[in-house]
């Protein structure tokens, strides 16, 4: 089976930084994504890493220890927009290769 | 015009009635899937098909029915609503050997 654990809501200040953890269990594991989702919108992809390290991209970069069943997601230089649910999605190692996706965190951008 | 398309965008029906969404797709992915989002619940996986011929159930399959009906089009139904079912829907799609999937709007159902 599988699990993951993300913090249901997080607030941060304008311009400032924030990381936002994801814990995961898994039989097998074939990589992680983050996507953004605003509210009642759909989920618009962000990363994916599938090996050991940090990946970077523009204000957001996401890191994965595979080792510790551990991801976060760090963005930078924050702003009103990024207000939204950030999920943390794991491929499955099966035939199926399916996305499965954590209850997401909440960010809340404050002025 | 949108990659992955989802009809109708809201809907409110009654408990007992049957009601479809529908999903149609011009990204030539071989890959759909249907997904539900309920606050505090995350997104569940309902079924999900790998090409027209294939169908299988996802981890929440009771009470919903799906039909493959062209490579760009998948449909959920719901037999006999019930109120339990009120959420929103999402439509997703993705090609084989690529693990990124692309999503639709999403439909919001409430059933009274």
């Amino acid at each position: 089976g599988q699990n993951i654990d993300q913090p249901t809501e997080m607030t941060a200040t304008e311009g400032a930084i924030v990381q936002i953890n994801c814990t995961y269990q898994t039989s097998g594991f074939n990589g992680l994504f983050w996507y953004q989702q605003h509210a009642g919108e759909a989920p618009t992809f962000l990363s994916y890493n599938v090996l050991d390290g940090l990946e970077e991209k523009g204000r957001f970069s996401s890191f994965l220890s595979r080792s510790k069943g551990y991801s976060y997601l760090l963005l930078k230089e924050l702003q009103m927009k990024d207000s939204a649910s950030y999920l943390c999605a794991v491929v499955e190692q099966t035939g199926a290769n399916n996305l499965f996706f954590g209850t997401g965190t909440r960010l809340t951008v404050i002025p | 015009d949108a990659d992955v398309t989802q009809t109708p965008r809201n809907r409110i029906t009654k408990t007992g009635k049957r009601i479809m969404l529908e999903c149609s797709q011009t990204k030539g992915h071989d890959r759909m899937y249907w997904y539900r989002q309920d606050p505090g619940l995350g997104l569940r996986l309902i079924y999900y098909s790998f090409d027209v011929k294939d169908i299988n159930k996802g981890e929440i399959s009771d009470g919903y029915s799906v039909s493959r009906q062209a490579q760009a089009k998948f449909s959920l139904s719901l037999e006999s609503a019930i109120p339990n079912q009120t959420a929103l829907y999402f439509c997703a799609t993705s090609r084989t050997g690529s693990y990124g999937y692309t999503f639709g709007s999403g439909t919001r159902l409430t059933v009274v």
